[in-house]
C-alpha cells in the first residue's frame, strides 16, 4: 500500500519568511496530491492540490511542486503570516482493492509563524 | 444543513459499550470516508464508501463497521469500544475520487 512520509514534524519561522514542507510517497501509481490545513480545534480544509500531469501549481502565496521521478512533492508558503500557523497535511492517492482511489495522509507538520 | 455534519461532537464511553457516530452530508457527494486522528499519526482511513450501497476497508478497519444505505448518511459503529479507540473521528465526503474532500467538524471520543 501507499506510504507517505512528511517532514519536518514542526517548523517555526518568523513572519515574512518562507516555509517549505516536504513529502515523499511510495506508490508510483499515485496521481493526486492534495494539501490540507488544520487550525487548532478545527476540521482539515483543502488549500491546494496537484495532479501527476503537472509539475507545479501556484495560488497566491502558496505553491506546490511535484517530482514524479523522485516521488516527492513539496508545499511552499511565501511571506508567511501569523494566520498561517496550523498543522499541514500532505496526502497521496492510493488505489484500493476495490479499484477506488482514497487518500493516504502524512503525519502532519505543525507550522508556527511568530510575529 | 449546509455541508457535512457529525454527531455527537464529543462523547465519553465506557469500555465494552456499543456506539454509533453519525455523519450526514447534503452535497450529494458519491463518496464518503471515516478517518481517525491521533496525535503524531495524522489522519488514518477507517472505512470508505464510493457510492451508496457499497463500502470498503481502509488502513485501520478492525473494531469498526459502516453502512451506506443512502447517499447522505454514513454512520460508523463501534461494536464493543476499547480504550485504544479513544481518538478524534472525522467524516468526510467528496464528489468522486481524487477530488476535494470536505470534512465534518469531528467527534472527540474517549473510551474509559
Amino acid at each position: 500500500g501507499e506510504n507517505v512520509e512528511q517532514h519536518p514534524s514542526t517548523l517555526s519561522v518568523q513572519e515574512g519568511d518562507s516555509a517549505v514542507i516536504k513529502c515523499t510517497y511510495s506508490d508510483s501509481a499515485s496521481n493526486y496530491f492534495p494539501w490540507y490545513k488544520q487550525e487548532l480545534g478545527k476540521r482539515p480544509q483543502l488549500i491546494i492540490d496537484i495532479r501527476s500531469n503537472v509539475g507545479e501549481k501556484k495560488d497566491q502565496r502558496i505553491a506546490v511542486t511535484l517530482n514524479k521521478t523522485a516521488k516527492h512533492f513539496s508545499l511552499h508558503i511565501t511571506e508567511t503570516q501569523p494566520e498561517d500557523s496550523a498543522v499541514y497535511f500532505c496526502a497521496a492517492s492510493r488505489r484500493m482493492n476495490s479499484g477506488y482511489s482514497t487518500l493516504t495522509f502524512g503525519k502532519g507538520t505543525m507550522l508556527l509563524v511568530s510575529p | 444543513i449546509a455541508g457535512i455534519t457529525q454527531a455527537p461532537t464529543s462523547q465519553i464511553l465506557a469500555a465494552g459499550r456499543r456506539m454509533t457516530l453519525r455523519c450526514t452530508q447534503d452535497m450529494r457527494h458519491n463518496a464518503m470516508y471515516w478517518y481517525r486522528q491521533d496525535l503524531g499519526l495524522g489522519l488514518r482511513l477507517i472505512h470508505y464508501s464510493n457510492t451508496a450501497g457499497t463500502t470498503g476497508k481502509g488502513e485501520v478497519p478492525d473494531g469498526y463497521s459502516v453502512s451506506r444505505a443512502n447517499t447522505d448518511d454514513f454512520p460508523l459503529t463501534l461494536a464493543s469500544a476499547v480504550p485504544s479507540q479513544t481518538s478524534v473521528y472525522f467524516c468526510a465526503s467528496s464528489a468522486q475520487e481524487n477530488t476535494e474532500a470536505f470534512f465534518g467538524q469531528g467527534t472527540r471520543l474517549t473510551v474509559v
